[in-house]
């Protein structure tokens, strides 16, 4: 079965500074797909990015970039001139393309906190 | 375009009673899943419905838990005779019809909170 690792359960940036959360995964699949999710204090859950495991070229949105290393099985998310609206729980998940099913499989989390 | 609807967003029940939360996927969207969070905890998997079939139900508990996607209306997940573990928060997500490219992205909803007594 796979799973999600997030070995930082609480993380804190200063405003405008970058941080970066860690990711690792574990399957035996090679076409899969890993997102990040941000949950604020409001609990929305919100995609923040996506990567598909076939493409080599890092997914990045505004702020937001990932480092996927495939061989290593790694998937950490990093935020530039971080905002005090970045402060939220990040999970990472992942979603393979076998079997019919979709399920998403989440890490624990990482509490971002970020100063003023 | 209205995002994923559930309703309620807070529920409060006694042990043994039955607990009914509602999801309305975003339009256009075929596909529903709904996930358990504990506190301090991230998101399980509990079913994969679409219209008129669950999909996967391996995280679902096999006693007292259940969940339909009717051709008209909400999917539904039904508690009956709630225990005191039950208190979490459910989320759904909705995604489009499976494309050429494979699975697509499960937008959420705001969740319910349930809180046994």
């Amino acid at each position: 079965a796979q799973t999600v690792t997030q070995s930082q359960p609480e993380m804190s940036v200063q405003e405008a500074e970058t941080v970066t959360l860690s990711c690792t995964y574990d399957t035996s699949e090679s076409d899969y797909y890993l997102f990040w999710y941000k949950q604020p204090p409001s609990r929305q859950m919100i995609l923040v990015i996506r990567q598909e495991a076939y493409k080599q070229q890092n997914a990045t949105e505004n702020r937001f970039s990932v480092n996927f290393q495939k061989a290593a099985k790694s998937f950490s998310l990093k935020i530039s001139d971080s905002q005090l609206g970045d402060a939220a729980m990040y999970f990472c998940a992942y979603r393979g393309m076998r079997g019919g099913s979709e399920k998403l499989v989440f890490g624990k989390g990482t509490k971002l906190t970020v100063n003023p | 375009n209205a995002g994923v609807m559930q309703n309620p967003r807070h529920l409060v029940r006694r042990r043994g009673q039955e607990a009914r939360l509602r999801c309305s996927p975003m339009k256009g969207h075929s596909h529903v899943y709904w996930y358990r969070q504990l506190p301090e905890e991230g998101l399980k998997f509990m079913v994969y419905l679409q219209k008129e079939n669950i999909i996967d139900e391996s995280g679902m508990p096999k006693e007292r838990f259940s969940a339909e996607f009717p051709k008209e209306g909400p999917s539904i997940l039904r508690i009956q005779q709630v225990v005191r573990g039950d208190s979490a928060a459910y989320f759904c997500a909705s995604s489009l019809t499976k494309g050429l490219a494979g699975p697509e992205t499960q937008y959420f909803g705001p969740g319910t909170r349930l809180l046994v007594l």
